[in-house]
């Protein structure tokens, strides 16, 4: 099983949709979770930080489950500038080692008008 | 505010060779790592750079090596270039305890033919 596994997408929705993303982790120690973004051809940028539950910023709301081990990215009322490959990324710490950031492959979502 | 900058960003080398890669992070940032990036893919940890010494480690081949400067500047070293290193090389910088925070610069690409 892969560490970080993520929806293969992609994902073409129409403006003003509502789309999810899911990952899956394999580290059930892990302690936190990131979702970055990156365009095409940039790098990536941090879009949220999910440390407990879930966190909102705006249209963007990220919920964890630590029991199934998964994390998830809702985006509401979609734009056009949403369009870009989302990053699940887990920090793991395995038995034994020191702590590590593990990227999945990414999801890519293209917005539509 | 300076953000991340790497250099050069584009270069084309041939199996054999070897590539020096530069990196300065954002101003006030102590901690800087270097991801690999291949075509649609994740990036990949390389290492991680803290203090001037090389504080983790990916799965990558001693081929791979780095350097950070006093002036948290650092440098990754491919030596005997294959073809499967062709990718985009990513450096992040952060602050130590914010590890998953991490701010990227736009790359180097690096093409071996």
């Amino acid at each position: 099983r892969k560490e970080v596994e993520q929806d293969p997408g992609p994902f073409n929705v129409p403006e003003g949709a509502t789309v999810a993303f899911n990952c899956t982790y394999s580290n059930s120690a892990s302690q936190s979770f990131f979702w970055y973004r990156q365009d095409c051809r940039k790098e990536p940028k941090l879009l949220m930080s999910v440390y407990s539950s879930g966190n909102e910023d705006g249209r963007f709301t990220a919920q964890l489950n630590r029991a199934s081990q998964y994390i998830s990215l809702l985006i509401r009322d979609s734009k056009l500038s949403d369009s870009a490959t989302y990053l699940c990324v887990v920090n793991m710490r395995p038995q034994g080692g020191s702590e590590k950031l593990v990227f999945g492959k990414g999801t890519k979502l293209t917005v539509n008008p | 505010d300076a953000g991340v900058t790497q250099s050069p960003t584009h270069l084309i080398k041939t199996r054999g060779q070897q590539v020096t890669l530069r990196c300065s992070p954002k101003s006030g940032h102590d901690t800087v790592s270097w991801y690999q990036q291949a075509l649609g893919q994740g990036p990949q940890f390389i290492f991680q750079y803290y203090e001037e010494e090389e504080r983790q480690r990916g799965n990558f081949p001693d081929r791979f090596s780095g350097h950070q400067f006093p002036n948290y500047s650092s440098e990754l070293n491919v030596n005997a270039l294959l073809l499967g290193d062709s990718a985009l090389y990513l450096c992040a910088s952060s602050l130590t305890g914010l590890f998953g925070e991490l701010f990227f610069g736009e790359g180097s690409r690096l093409t071996v033919l």
